[in-house]
Parts: structure tokens; sequence; C-alpha cells
């Protein structure tokens, strides 16, 4: 069966543009998470999915936003973007209730 | 709050040499404690769960609950075990998001 699938896999944008980064979990798979990892602060977890409705919250500011569709699938979005918003952006998806998580290969976004 | 400390960013051992990765965590109730791997240019797997109390490519893990501590270990290590290497815990019997630490750069010297 297919994994997590996320597109794009590269981005480059400015200062001040705004991007959304799209995640398909496993079939069957409603929870989705999402992470953002850096080499000075390892994973640090964003925000999570189940059913269309955000259960989780990390500690990040509110450009950092995301949604899940009817079909498990979904986005994340980061407007203002900052420079240090650099960073791989890490998709996992898990069956409802159950913690072991499935990764994609991650969205690795370039702030210039 | 759940809390996930690795004290080592960067390990190195010789091939052949027994590994040790460290975690310890902190929550006051049941956790379930994870090791996840990721291997060059690699997503990241799951490499083994406490629950499960399986050896996976060698390792092990024990939960240690009097020293909240969930150690990676492997007798003899090979170079392709070589990676980095985050250990994570879930609240409430697993049911809950993951918490991960910042991750041990595990090197293999050949």
């Amino acid at each position: 069966k297919a994994g997590v699938t996320q597109t794009p896999r590269y981005l480059i944008k400015t200062r001040g543009q705004q991007v959304t980064l799209s995640c398909s979990p496993i079939s069957g798979h409603r929870s989705v998470s999402w992470y953002q990892q850096t080499p000075g602060q390892g994973l640090q977890f964003l925000f999570e999915y189940f059913s269309e409705t955000q259960r989780n919250k990390g500690n990040f500011p509110g450009r950092f936003s995301g949604r899940q569709f009817s079909n498990s699938r979904s986005e994340m979005n980061v407007s203002t973007l900052e420079l240090g918003d650099s960073a791989l952006y890490l998709c996992a998806s898990s069956l409802a209730g159950a913690a072991e998580a499935f990764f994609g290969q991650g969205t690795r976004l370039t702030v210039v | 709050a759940q809390r996930v400390t690795q004290p080592e960013k960067l390990l190195s051992v010789f091939k052949g040499a027994p590994v040790e990765l460290k975690c310890n965590y902190s929550y006051s109730g049941s956790p379930e404690l994870f090791w996840y791997v990721q291997y060059s240019r690699q997503r990241l797997q799951l490499l083994l769960r406490h629950i499960s109390r399986e050896s996976i490519k060698g390792f092990t893990a024990d939960l240690n609950k009097g020293e909240t501590s969930f150690h990676l270990k492997k007798p003899f290590a090979q170079e392709e075990d070589s990676a980095m290497y985050y250990c994570a815990l879930s609240p409430n019997f697993g049911n809950e998001k993951l918490t991960f630490g910042t991750g041990t750069r595990l090197t293999i010297i050949p």
C-alpha cells in the first residue's frame, strides 16, 4: 500500500510570502500530524488533525495553520514567511487511536 | 506536559563495539515509548516500541519506570547503523500524539 505522500518535495520562497504544503496519508489513516524538523531543534510538533478537526496544537505562532479534508488529506499553510521558517516539514499519518506514526519524506522549505 | 530528553546530540562508536543511545522522559501517567530512526536520504521510520518488546536489527530498549529512561542498546555496532535516532513518547497508553526528543546522530567508525 502507498505510503504517506508529501508535495512538493522542495520549495523556495521569499520573506513575506505564504506557502501551502500538502500531505496524503496512508489509505485508512484518519489522523495526520505535522512536524517541523531543524538541525538545532529536532522534531517539533505543529498540529494534529483527526476527522477534519484539529485535535492538538503545538507551540507555534498563528502564522502556521492547517486543515484536513474529508478524504483525510491535509494541508499546512504558513503565512508571512520568515527566514527562520526554513526547515523540513514532515507529515505523519496513523490509525485512529494508535500512536505509531508513518512519515512522509517531507517538504524542504527554504525562505530567502 | 510530557518531555523527552536525549542528552547526546552526536555519538561515535567503533564497528563491533556496543552502542547505547540515552533517552529520559518526564510524564506522570502511563506512556508508550518509541525509537524512530532516519537513515541518510530515507524517511523517518519506527525502529521499535517498548510495548512490543521486540529486538529490531539487533537493537533493544527497556523501559525503566523508576529512572524514567528508555535507552536504546545494541551489543555490536554495524556500519549500517549510522543514522539519526529519535526517542518519542505518547501519553495515555499510546493514544495521544508523539513528543520527540531532539535526536542523536550515531556514526559508526569502520
